[in-house]
C-alpha cells in the first residue's frame, strides 16, 4: 500500500525561527515525485516545493528546502526565517501513478 | 497568481437544487481533477479527466456529474445533494501521465454548503 505519514499534527514556532516538518512515505515504485503543499486559512492549495525521486540533490525554493532520504523514504521540509504568512496546514504528498497520496497534514502556527 | 480558476467561490444550495461548479485552466494541461476536501483533512480524489475523457471515477455518487467540454474547462454538475456533501471542492490540473511530470496545480476552490 502507498502511504504518507506526517507525525506532527501541530507545531508552533516564533517568527524568524527555523522549523522542520517531518514526512515519511511508503511506495514500491522507483520513479515518483514528492511534494509539499501549503493550505493557508484561505484554503487555497499552494505548491511549496517538489522533488523528483531520481534526483539526489535536495530541492530548494527560497526559504523552503527539503531533506530527501530515498532509502529511508523520508521527505522533511525546512522553513528558514519563518514568517507570519507561513501559518498554514502543510501537506506532504507523492504521486507515482496518476494519483496524489496525501499525508494527514501538519498545522503550523507562526507566532509574532 | 493561480492559473487555475474556479467559480463560484461560495455556493449555498438546497437539497433539491441543481447547480454547477466551473474550473478553467490556462496552463496547457491535458489532465484535470476534482477533489472534495473536508475541514482539517487532505483532499479526496473524485474524478480525473485525461485528454477530455473521464479516466478515473472514485466511486462518486451519481448526484455529482462531471463534464469536460474542452481541454481548458471542467465542470461539476450537482443535483439532489445531501448536507454531508458540504465541503471545499478543489479543481486541479497537470500535464498528462505520459509526460512524467504530474505535478498538480490547484484552483482556489469552491466552498459549498448544502442546506
Amino acid at each position: 500500500a502507498q502511504t504518507v505519514t506526517q507525525s506532527q499534527p501541530e507545531m508552533s514556532v516564533q517568527e524568524a525561527e527555523t522549523v522542520t516538518l517531518s514526512c515519511t512515505y511508503d511506495t514500491s515504485e522507483n520513479n515518483y515525485y514528492l511534494f509539499w503543499y501549503k493550505q493557508p486559512p484561505s484554503r487555497q492549495m499552494i505548491l511549496v516545493i517538489r522533488q523528483e525521486a531520481y534526483k539526489q540533490q535536495n530541492a530548494t525554493e527560497n526559504r523552503f528546502s527539503v531533506n530527501f532520504q530515498k532509502a529511508a523514504k523520508s521527505f522533511s521540509l525546512k522553513i528558514s526565517d519563518s514568517q507570519l504568512g507561513d501559518t498554514a496546514m502543510y501537506f506532504c504528498a507523492f504521486i507515482g501513478n496518476y494519483q496524489l497520496i496525501w499525508g494527514a497534514g501538519t498545522k503550523l502556527i507562526i507566532k509574532p | 497568481d493561480t492559473e487555475v480558476t474556479q467559480t463560484p467561490k461560495h455556493l449555498v444550495m438546497g437539497m433539491t437544487n441543481k447547480k454547477s461548479l466551473k474550473c478553467e485552466q490556462h496552463m496547457g494541461h491535458r489532465a484535470m481533477y476534482w477533489y472534495k476536501q473536508k475541514a482539517k483533512k487532505p483532499p479526496e480524489l473524485m474524478f480525473v479527466y485525461s485528454y477530455e475523457k473521464l479516466s478515473i471515477n472514485e466511486s462518486v455518487p451519481s448526484r455529482f456529474s462531471p463534464e469536460c467540454p474542452n481541454s481548458s474547462l471542467l465542470n461539476l454538475h450537482l443535483h439532489a445533494l445531501q448536507p454531508e456533501d458540504s465541503a471545499l471542492y478543489l479543481c486541479a490540473s497537470s500535464l498528462p501521465r505520459t509526460s512524467g511530470d504530474q505535478t498538480q496545480y490547484f484552483g482556489p476552490g469552491t466552498r459549498l454548503l448544502v442546506l
